[in-house]
C-alpha cells in the first residue's frame, strides 16, 4: 500500500514564525501535492512537483514556498506565518504517466493553527 | 474552465439502503476522475479512480460509472452502513500536469 507521511498531525505557532510541513512518500512516486482545506473553500492546491528540485504554483502561493531535494520528501514552507495560514494542509503524491491512471493518494493532514 | 459539481451536499439515509452519490462536471475532456472518502478531521482517502477510457470501476460495495459525453459521474454505495458516513468527494484530471479540479463534496450519514 501507498504510505503518505506528514510530520505532524497538529501544530501551533505564533504570527511571523517560520514554518515547516513536511511529507514522505514510500512508492517511489514523481509527483508531489501540497493542498490546504477551508470549510466553504474546498481543497486548493498550494504547490506541486513532477520531479526533483522541480515546483510549479498552484492555485494560492503567496506566502508559501516549498522544497524538493529528494524523491521521496516534499517541503512546505511558511516564511512568516499568518493567522490566515490557519487551515488544515494535505500532502498527496502520484506516478507519472500519461495513462491516465494517476491516482493521488494523501496523507493524514496537519491541523496548523496560527496565533 | 472545468467545473466540478457535487449535489446533494448532504444527504442521510437508513442503514442498508443502497445509494447513489453525484458528481458533474462542465467539460468532456478528461484524463480521469477520482472518488475519494473524508473522515472528520482526516486526511483523504482514494476510494476508485476511472480512467477516460472506462465505464465504471468497482471496490467491494462500491461501483463508480463514467460518462463523459453528458459529463456525469455516479457513486453507488450497496447496502450502507453508518461506518460509511463520510463527506465524499469527486474529482478530474484535465491536463497533462497532474492537476485535479474538486467538487466541493457531499456530507453522507447513514443512521443505524
Amino acid at each position: 500500500d501507498v504510505k503518505v507521511t506528514q510530520s505532524s498531525r497538529y501544530l501551533v505557532k505564533r504570527t511571523g514564525e517560520k514554518v515547516f510541513l513536511e511529507c514522505v512518500q514510500d512508492m517511489d512516486h514523481e509527483n508531489m501535492f501540497w493542498y490546504r482545506q477551508d470549510p466553504g473553500l474546498g481543497l486548493r492546491l498550494i504547490y506541486f512537483s513532477y520531479d526533483v528540485k522541480m515546483k510549479e504554483k498552484g492555485d494560492i502561493p503567496e506566502g508559501y514556498s516549498v522544497s524538493r531535494e529528494k524523491k521521496e520528501r516534499f517541503s512546505l514552507i511558511l516564511e512568516s506565518a499568518s493567522t490566515n495560514q490557519t487551515s488544515m494542509y494535505l500532502c498527496a503524491s502520484s506516478i507519472s504517466g500519461t495513462g491516465g491512471f494517476n491516482e493521488q493518494f494523501f496523507g493524514p493532514g496537519t491541523r496548523l493553527t496560527v496565533l | 474552465k472545468q467545473e466540478v459539481t457535487q449535489i446533494p451536499a448532504a444527504l442521510s439515509v437508513p442503514e442498508g439502503e443502497n445509494l447513489v452519490l453525484n458528481c458533474s462536471f462542465t467539460d468532456s475532456a478528461i484524463y480521469n476522475l477520482q472518488w475519494f472518502r473524508q473522515d472528520p478531521g482526516k486526511g483523504l482517502t482514494s476510494l476508485l479512480l476511472i480512467q477516460s477510457s472506462q465505464r465504471e470501476q468497482t471496490s467491494g460495495r462500491l461501483n463508480a460509472s463514467l460518462d463523459k459525453s453528458s459529463g456525469r459521474s455516479t457513486l453507488y454505495i450497496a447496502a450502507s452502513q453508518p461506518g460509511d458516513s463520510a463527506t465524499y468527494l469527486c474529482a478530474v484530471r484535465v491536463d497533462s500536469n497532474y492537476q485535479l479540479i474538486w467538487g466541493a463534496g457531499t456530507k453522507l450519514i447513514i443512521k443505524p
